[in-house]
């Protein structure tokens, strides 16, 4: 069976500093991954999504970037974090027999002070 | 669009009673639909999906129905259960499609 894990769970990091959220998925390959924020109390805001490794869309201008660079694996960084990149990163997958459903990683929650 | 600043809207039942979650969805071409539960610090988890060639579907105390004239989609929970309460999440797609739209979601209380 397919599993999704990310990390870290939790963290609090200064403004200013660097960021690195890991994901990785277990049991396919060639999955469309994705990254969403969803600050307190909100709905699901599509960040990044990729359909192959090197190849990643972005969907909202912001202070935040991801990579691929293995088939199952997905990164989210920023250079320098703002206030407002404090909220719940989610990451996703489909594909494979899973077809469109999206499966969502436990998620990690940032906050920035 | 997806309604990412929205406060969501909240709906609060009697537990035992049954509940129904109501989603407008955006896209005359989207033939996929699924909803996802979502409790407090964890990810969205899948419920039910239904095809655009379906009106209903049923799972184990869950029932989604498809209107596609209207573009409307619904959530039945039956005998509503204190762990039921949570974000409930109605969300589209089309068929090869990379991305999922997602609706603002919908708060479920469940009064014990």
């Amino acid at each position: 069976s397919q599993t999704i894990h990310q990390w870290p769970a939790t963290l609090v990091q200064p403004v200013g500093s660097p960021l690195s959220l890991e994901c990785t998925v277990e049991g396919t390959s060639n999955p469309n991954l994705y990254w969403y924020r969803q600050a307190a109390g909100r709905g699901l805001q599509l960040l990044f999504y990729s359909i192959g490794i090197d190849q990643i869309s972005s969907e909202v201008p912001q202070n935040l970037s991801a990579s691929r660079p293995q088939d199952r694996q997905f990164i989210l960084s920023s250079k320098k974090l703002l206030l407002s990149d404090s909220g719940f990163y989610l990451c996703a997958w489909s594909g494979g027999h899973s077809g469109n459903t999206i499966y969502f990683g436990e998620g990690s929650w940032l906050t920035v002070v | 669009g997806e309604s990412v600043g929205l406060h969501l809207p909240t709906l609060s039942v009697q537990e035992g009673d049954n509940s129904i979650i109501n989603c407008a969805y955006s896209n005359s071409a989207s033939d996929y639909f699924i909803w996802y539960k979502q409790e407090s610090g964890k990810g969205p988890q899948f419920i039910i999906d239904i095809r655009s060639n379906m009106d209903k579907r049923q799972g184990q105390r869950v029932t989604v129905l498809l209107n596609k004239t209207v573009k409307h989609l619904s959530l039945q929970i039956a005998a509503t259960q204190p762990g039921d309460s949570a974000v409930y999440f109605c969300a589209e797609n089309m068929t090869g499609g990379f991305k999922t739209i997602f609706g603002a979601g919908t708060r479920l209380f469940v009064k014990a």
